[in-house]
């Protein structure tokens, strides 16, 4: 199995501040990471797929990058709205898996 | 409208079993890829297990042997069944639409407790 390791698992920041979260898998994934990000009692939301394609919608102030085994998640200026939880999710191989969660909160 | 509304949850002794079902409107369940993914209380997603287009079938090893994915293509559902049911699968489950997934359900709580 492909395992995901996500870091950091917690993040402080100011609005306005680039927040960045990278997401390493055990073996080559190619581009097939989503980014999801996920606000407390509700379901989780694709933010990004195939590593740095932006989801219809979703503003532009998030990207990624990176392919193979190492990837990023940047928020270029921290909005109060994008405090979540925010998980990398690898589909090269099943089992799906996913990093273990980022919690972002407002400093 | 493209929806997925989950339902079966509720709480369950240890050893029991339970069968969830996501009803799928504005698409057909056989031609997509589906998933469950399941969160426990304060925890991460864990992915469950996925049914592909041609019916074949994917778990988890924590579920391995006692989930079973499938789905109905009269009703447009897609089910869950579960069986020997431990204190760690309590959990909410949702269902997903594809791998990339857009489409979510609302999730629905199992508890496993005695």
């Amino acid at each position: 199995d492909i395992q995901m390791t996500q870091s950091p698992s917690s993040l402080s920041a100011s609005v306005g501040d680039r927040v960045t979260i990278t997401c390493q898998a055990s073996q080559d994934i190619s581009k097939y990471l989503n980014w999801y990000e996920q606000k407390p009692g509700k379901a989780p939301k694709l933010l990004i797929y195939d590593a740095s394609n932006l989801e219809t919608g979703v503003p532009s102030r998030f990207s990624g990058s990176g392919s193979g085994t190492d990837f990023t998640f940047t928020i270029s200026s921290l909005q109060p709205e994008d405090i979540a939880t925010y998980y990398c999710q690898q589909y090269d191989n099943a089992p799906y898996t996913f990093g273990q969660g980022t919690k972002l909160e407002i400093k | 409208e493209v929806q997925l509304v989950e339902s079966g949850g509720g709480l369950i002794q240890p050893g029991g079993s339970l069968r969830l079902s996501c009803a799928v409107s504005g698409f057909t369940v056989s031609s997509n890829y589906m998933s469950w993914v399941r969160q426990a209380p304060g925890k991460g997603l864990e992915w469950v297990s996925v049914i592909y287009t041609g019916g074949g079938t994917y778990y988890a090893d924590s579920v391995k042997g006692r989930f079973t994915i499938s789905r109905d293509s009269s009703k447009n559902t897609l089910y869950l069944q579960m069986t020997s049911l431990r204190g760690e699968d309590t959990a909410v489950y949702y269902c997903a639409r594809a791998l990339s997934s857009r489409i979510w359900g609302q999730g629905t709580l199992v508890t496993v407790s005695s």
